[in-house]
């Protein structure tokens, strides 16, 4: 089975940074995503790890360590657009476009 | 990237009448695409895979009989929501991914209503 935990909710300010964990216990990994979601729109992609370490893309970073089960997304510069959800998703090792989703995690940005 | 389309992207119906809802893959052939079910506050559930050509896909839990999904073409797959309760109200969104791609890309959704 599939267990991915992400905290529920965080708050952050305008221009700082925030770090976003998310850790998973899969029967199968075969890499791990990161999406955005504004309320009431469809996911977008932001970033996927596959391999141990960081991986950046702009103001966002992923981090990944297979062996802790563990992941994080990094966002800097927070502007007020960066309000959203963001969900980690593990992609399964035996269907490789398998995707299974994280709660999410509300970030709210603060002016 | 790649662009998945969804229609309709809200609608709202009486209970028992059955809704259809298309997932179409405007500018890549999609051979696999996946239907996902979100109440609000939650995340995205899989329901099913849906494969071109053959029989989809169900996870545990998900009826078959009561979500019918068909994939006719490459570029086109179709939930159908037969007998619909209020309790399946909630936002469908479908996915696809490239042949050979390393993520999915999700349509816009659809708003379900199910009064």
């Amino acid at each position: 089975g599939q267990n991915i935990d992400q905290p529920t909710e965080m708050t952050a300010t305008e221009g700082a940074i925030v770090q976003i964990n998310c850790t998973y216990q899969t029967s199968g990994f075969n890499g791990l995503f990161w999406y955005q979601q504004h309320a009431g729109e469809a996911p977008t992609f932001l970033s996927y790890n596959v391999l141990d370490g960081l991986e950046e893309k702009g103001r966002f970073s992923s981090f990944l360590s297979r062996s802790k089960g563990y992941s994080y997304l990094l966002l800097k510069e927070l502007q007020m657009k960066d309000s959203a959800s963001y969900l980690c998703a593990v992609r399964a090792l035996y269907n490789f476009n398998k995707f299974y989703f994280g709660s999410g995690t509300k970030l709210n940005v603060k002016p | 990237g790649a662009v998945v389309s969804q229609h309709p992207s809200r609608v709202i119906c009486k209970s028992g009448t059955s809704v259809k809802i298309e997932c179409r893959s405007l500018d890549f052939q999609a051979t696999t695409m996946f239907w996902y079910r979100q109440f609000p506050k939650q995340s995205l559930m899989l329901m099913a895979t849906s494969n071109e050509g053959s029989k989809a896909t169900y996870e545990q839990g998900v009826e078959k009989d009561k979500f019918l999904i068909n994939h006719a073409s490459l570029t086109l797959s179709t939930l159908t929501v037969t007998s619909a309760h209020p309790e399946d109200s909630s936002f469908y969104i479908c996915s696809a991914s490239l042949p050979a791609g390393e993520t999915q890309y999700f349509g816009p959704g659809t708003r379900l209503l199910v009064l």
